[in-house]
């Protein structure tokens, strides 16, 4: 049963730069034809997909986000990773990493909150 | 605003029918592009409900059924439970926008 399990800072100041990470268990990383996606919500609103990533550290983009998204994989310790830059308040939200089977998402993370605020 | 439009609740009481639509365009749900379902209880993670249309992942009750006609698709649920209620989610590809896009969610109520 493959999990995903996210990490990384629950408060990031307006303007800096948001990392998180996630590492993924009970199946290799490098493993099928598996892309691994960042999806996130706003408290209250619906889901948007941000960018995912393959193995061979090839990468897709939300166009609405790509000017700020950077996302890179770790094979070795079967994780990847989210930066996104200048964030502001309209960036608070549960961040949730899944993996991309296909056109659709099969697991997913439990989510991380990340507020924007000074 | 979403690019695959939902009803933001519907209601039924237990044991009965209720459905739930997923509205999109020809740059997504009608360009033979496939839709996929997702349930999200209560403070917790979207579960992947329905995939390709119609295809439930094991372990999902066959309770719950997908379909697609032109530009939408729904979410059918029969036999209601209490456990049922809450968020459910379709999913596309937009062809258009280049991503992966969702309906803005449907808030059922047992």
């Amino acid at each position: 049963q493959v999990q995903l399990q996210e990490s990384g800072p629950g408060l990031v100041k307006p303007s800096q730069t948001l990392s998180l990470t996630c590492t993924v268990s009970g199946g290799s990383i490098s493993g099928g034809t598996y892309y691994w996606s960042w999806i996130r919500q706003p408290a209250g609103k619906g889901l948007e997909w941000i960018g995912r990533i393959y193995s061979s550290g090839s990468t897709n983009y939300n166009p609405s986000l790509k000017s700020r998204v950077a996302m890179s994989v770790d094979t070795s310790k079967n994780l990847f990773s989210l930066n996104l830059s200048s964030v502001t308040a309209a960036d608070t939200a549960v961040y949730y990493c899944a993996r991309n089977k296909a056109n659709y998402f099969d697991y997913w993370g439990q989510g991380t909150l990340v507020t924007v605020s000074s | 605003q979403s690019v695959l439009t939902q009803p933001p609740s519907v209601s039924g009481a237990p044991g009965q029918r209720v459905t739930i639509s997923c509205t999109g365009s020809s740059s997504n749900i009608g360009t033979f592009i496939d839709v996929h379902w997702y349930q999200q209880l209560p403070g917790t993670a979207p579960k992947l409900l329905i995939f390709g249309d119609r295809h439930r992942p094991s372990g999902v009750p066959d309770r719950f059924s997908g379909s697609k006609s032109g530009t939408s698709a729904s979410l059918a649920i029969s036999g209601l439970q209490a456990e049922d209620e809450a968020d459910y989610y379709c999913q596309s590809f937009d062809t258009s926008l280049n991503a992966w896009v969702f309906g803005g969610g449907t808030k059922l109520t047992v």
